[in-house]
């Protein structure tokens, strides 16, 4: 079955960039969706963004001036960047499968990666 | 779309049931999905649509909703349900949403 790793640097800067890379294995990465979301610690989940493995994408409205979400299907795998990064970023990054059915407009998020914990500090 | 709403925290005794429910005006159009959260774990999907139940997923689990509310049920809760649930919802533009959770305790 499908799983999915992120990987990336654990620490990032104030105003850098951050960039993360989640790599598709067990599967396609072709015909489907792909998602990141992230969680601060203690608090809960909020979606960052999807692309579709044609590229086309589609942002959260808070943080769309800072995402950028790309794919690569040759690597089997599809990355985030976050620039202008500041505290309020720390969170553990996670990616994820997006299905959407069509006719009844239904998405779900399956599987998902383990995440992985970024840091912004100086 | 505003974010859905969640009981921050519900109680249930060993082996009684339990609903999670889930409440905002995209739910009206588009039915949730569930993912539960142990400690230290990524989110894994337990329920989505009104009442599907992915592989692996005990049959303890299940889904519906009425109007802009949608619901978990667990029938029988175990100790190893007490984790955190979150729902999700979508708009018309795509962008999704999740309800704030809720920490499941099983006494």
């Amino acid at each position: 079955q499908v799983q999915l790793q992120e990987s990336g640097p654990g620490l990032v800067k104030p105003s850098e960039t951050l960039s993360l890379t989640c790599t598709v294995s067990g599967g396609s990465i072709s015909s489907s969706y792909w998602s990141w979301i992230r969680q601060p610690p203690g608090k809960g989940l909020e979606w960052i963004g999807y692309i579709y493995y044609s590229g086309s994408t589609n942002y959260n409205p808070s943080l769309k001036s800072r995402v950028t979400i790309s794919v690569d299907t040759s690597k089997r795998h599809f990355s985030l960047k976050l620039t202008a990064v500041t505290t309020a970023d720390t969170a553990v990054y996670y990616c994820a499968r997006r299905i959407a059915e069509t006719g009844t407009g239904i998405n779900w998020l399956d599987p998902w990666g383990q995440g992985t914990l970024v840091t912004v500090s100086s | 779309s505003s974010e859905p709403t969640q009981d921050t925290a519900v109680s249930v005794a060993l082996g009684q049931t339990v609903r999670i429910t889930c409440q905002g005006d995209s739910l009206s159009n588009y039915d949730a999905s569930w993912y539960q959260q142990k400690p230290g774990q990524a989110p894994v999907l337990v329920m989505y649509g009104k009442d599907n139940r992915p592989s692996g997923i005990p049959d303890r689990f299940s889904g519906s909703s009425s109007g802009n509310t949608a619901s978990l049920t667990i029938t029988g809760a175990q100790a190893e349900d007490e984790a955190d649930y979150y729902c999700g919802s979508r708009d018309s533009n795509g962008h999704h949403f999740f309800g704030g959770g809720t920490k499941l305790t099983v006494l």
